[in-house]
């Protein structure tokens, strides 16, 4: 098993250009979660899927967009990147629908906003 | 706004003797509460959780200890080894889908 896995590991935009961040399950989880980790800080929950076909924002939604494709996957969208969205991006996925379980973690993708 | 602070920054530890990080929350509806360890250019990898019925739980060569009284956490690792050098995070759950994330403490393994 492969875990959780993102696409790209690293990516520089120009302010204005948008992107699309992928992440991918094996665990056949429930919940999908995407969060945003600012240097020296703890993660910060950008927008989850608590199961297939529902999703709902998180603490810093804005600037942003998710889409729960199926149940292995949960894509997050920026439609026209800011400097402040500069930070690292970690998918992670839960057997339950429930915070109060393990999350798996993906490696991160590493933008860069000019 | 609610949030999760952890006391110190970094903490560096002999090899081989038990690390104890420390964690204080501020929303006593805080429900559920876990321990993460990031080692460098990685994702978060789970530790150790406790509920707020409980008061300690262990795991392998890690025990968490939840106060409420005083709103703490702490997170201590026996016997540490250089491969518990990492960044920890502790992290509360108020009862919704999201986590509260602290900022962490570096852990630094000193030979």
């Amino acid at each position: 098993n492969a875990g959780v896995t993102q696409t790209p590991k690293f990516q520089v935009l120009k302010t204005g250009q948008s992107m699309t961040l992928q992440c991918a399950q094996d665990m056949n989880h429930n919940s999908m979660y995407w969060y945003r980790q600012d240097p020296g800080m703890g993660l910060r929950l950008i927008y989850y899927s608590a199961s297939e076909g529902t999703t709902d924002k998180g603490e810093v939604p804005n600037g942003y967009n998710v889409s729960r494709l199926n149940k292995r996957e949960f894509s997050l969208r920026l439609e026209s990147a800011a400097p402040s969205q500069t930070s690292v991006y970690f998918c992670a996925s839960g057997a339950s629908g429930r915070i109060d379980n393990e999350q798996f973690f993906g490696p991160g993708t590493r933008l860069t906003v000019l | 706004g609610e949030s999760v602070g952890l006391h110190l920054p970094t903490l560096s530890v002999q090899e081989g003797d038990n690390s104890i990080i420390n964690c204080a929350y501020s929303n006593s509806a805080s429900d559920y509460f876990i321990w993460y360890k990031q080692e460098s250019g990685k994702g978060p990898q789970f530790i150790i959780d406790i509920r707020s019925n409980m008061d300690k739980r262990q795991g392998q060569r890690v025990t968490v200890l939840l106060n409420k009284t005083v709103k703490h956490l702490s997170l201590q690792i026996a016997a540490t080894q250089p491969g518990d050098s990492a960044v920890y995070f502790c992290a509360e759950n108020m009862g919704n889908y999201q986590l509260i994330w602290g900022a962490g403490t570096k852990l630094i393994i000193k030979p």
